[in-house]
């Protein structure tokens, strides 16, 4: 029973570029989170959403951002354009109800933008 | 809003020390709180929790009392491994699934 599936580890990519972030959830669970940690920071909440809905995306910076969860397939976090800011952690959680107490973590994507 | 304060690391320690993780909070409600450990290479782990005033979460030796006239939430361990050798990451939820952290603590215990 695998994890929840981060890909890639480690993703560089040069200014203006776009990185695609990938989280496979846990079998069986519906509800994927998305944090963000930037150096020396603690993990910040960008995103919520359960297959193919979006449910709280307070977290998430206005432009360039954009995060989905399909019907089929894995979630996707989607930084366009992205700056030297952009360099983070991003890490992706599951749960199989909407509860902060069985939530299961991925290993996460370390994010250079050079 | 919410946050979470923990103390800076790194820590070092020697096997069979004592250990200590300060973490206080800001919460407008109620909050549940958690300690979270990230191993090398390794995604985190809900190590213990605690969901109201007073209560104590454990696990693997490790020790948490939520403190509500202090607002703390510190983690313990009486005497640690090389094993326990982590980031530490407090953190409270004040809703029903989003999570604040601290900015985490470097654990590294020598043998």
């Amino acid at each position: 029973n695998a994890g929840v599936m981060q890909n890639p580890r480690h993703l560089v990519r040069r200014r203006g570029q776009e990185a695609r972030l990938r989280c496979s959830p846990m079998k069986g669970h519906s509800h994927v989170y998305w944090y963000r940690q930037l150096p020396e920071e603690g993990l910040k909440f960008m995103v919520y959403l359960q297959k193919e809905n979006i449910i709280d995306e307070s977290g998430m910076p206005k432009e360039r951002f954009s995060a989905e969860f399909p019907k089929e397939g894995p979630s996707i976090l989607r930084i366009q354009q992205v700056v030297r800011g952009d360099s983070a952690a991003y890490f992706c959680a599951s749960s199989l109800d909407r509860d902060p107490y069985g939530y299961t973590f991925g290993s996460g994507t370390r994010l250079t933008v050079v | 809003g919410d946050s979470v304060t923990q103390m800076e690391g790194p820590v070092t320690l020697s096997e069979e020390a004592f250990l200590t993780i300060n973490c206080t909070y800001t919460a407008t409600g109620y909050p549940s709180l958690f300690w979270y450990v990230q191993y090398p290479g390794e995604g985190l782990q809900l190590l213990l929790k605690a969901t109201k005033a007073d209560d104590k979460g454990s696990n693997k030796g490790f020790e948490a009392t939520y403190r509500k006239e202090t607002t703390s939430f510190h983690l313990e361990k009486g005497s640690v491994q090389v094993s326990d050798s982590a980031v530490y990451f407090c953190a409270l939820s004040d809703n029903d699934y989003k999570l604040s952290f601290g900015a985490g603590t470097t654990v590294t215990v020598r043998a």
